[in-house]
């Protein structure tokens, strides 16, 4: 993810509407990507998950797709609900190295 | 989430003081993490150790120190604490297939 300084970039979306995040990772020799949840006083949720032999992942209803020319990560989330509100991170890792996170994505799903 | 807990929620101490916050986990995985976690700055690693004894420095461990003398316990030691260390604590775990898996986090605040 890219900093914004100290406030969030901020996604709105309708309740019912398609979501995408996304997230621009620095290592070209990661490997492996995760999407993260974290909802207001919570530690961070998996969501799924991507190796780099993959361009696309699917799981209930989100997709990860994954860009590795221009080091591009993206988050689709369908049929947004409010249950979905909260700071999504993404990570990438490379190897057994730990995890490097973005600085994450507010989204605000609108009833 | 059960198998790793963090059982510190909050706390707040005085700057110059020393502080310990545990994880715990009872699963028997190998890899422990400690991040910290502020506003514009997305999840930090601080240390990390990938079995007893072993543990190796993150992006922000200046002002930290770890300890694993057993598999089910990390502890992360502030041995002065001061205000810019006012933070929310994350400890995780790995799970193949899951990613890293996070406690529910420590609000510290250094006064």
């Amino acid at each position: 993810g890219e900093s914004v300084g100290l406030h969030l970039p901020t996604l709105s979306v309708q309740e019912g509407d398609n979501s995408i995040i996304n997230c621009a990772y620095s290592n070209s020799a990661s490997d492996y990507f995760i999407w993260y949840k974290q909802e207001s006083g919570k530690g961070p949720q998996f969501i799924i998950d991507i190796r780099s032999n993959m361009d696309k992942r699917q799981g209930q209803r989100v997709t990860v797709l994954l860009n590795k020319t221009v080091k591009h990560l993206s988050l689709q989330i369908a049929a947004t609900q409010p249950g979905d509100s909260a700071v999504y991170f993404c990570a990438d890792q490379e190897g057994n190295t730990p995890l490097v996170f973005g600085k994450g994505t507010r989204l605000s799903v609108i009833a | 989430d059960a198998g790793i807990t963090q059982s510190t929620r909050h706390k707040v101490t005085e700057t110059g003081t020393p502080v310990t916050l545990r994880c715990h986990q009872t699963e028997n995985h190998r890899y422990m993490y400690w991040y910290r976690q502020d506003p514009g700055h997305g999840l930090r690693l601080i240390h990390y150790s990938y079995g007893v004894k072993d543990t190796d420095k993150g992006e922000v461990s200046d002002g930290y120190s770890v300890s694993r003398s057993k598999t089910e316990d990390f502890l992360l030691t502030l041995e002065s604490a001061t205000s810019s260390q006012t933070s929310v604590y994350f400890c995780a775990i790995f799970r193949a297939g899951d990613g890293y898996t996070f406690g529910s986090g420590t609000r510290l605040t250094v006064v």
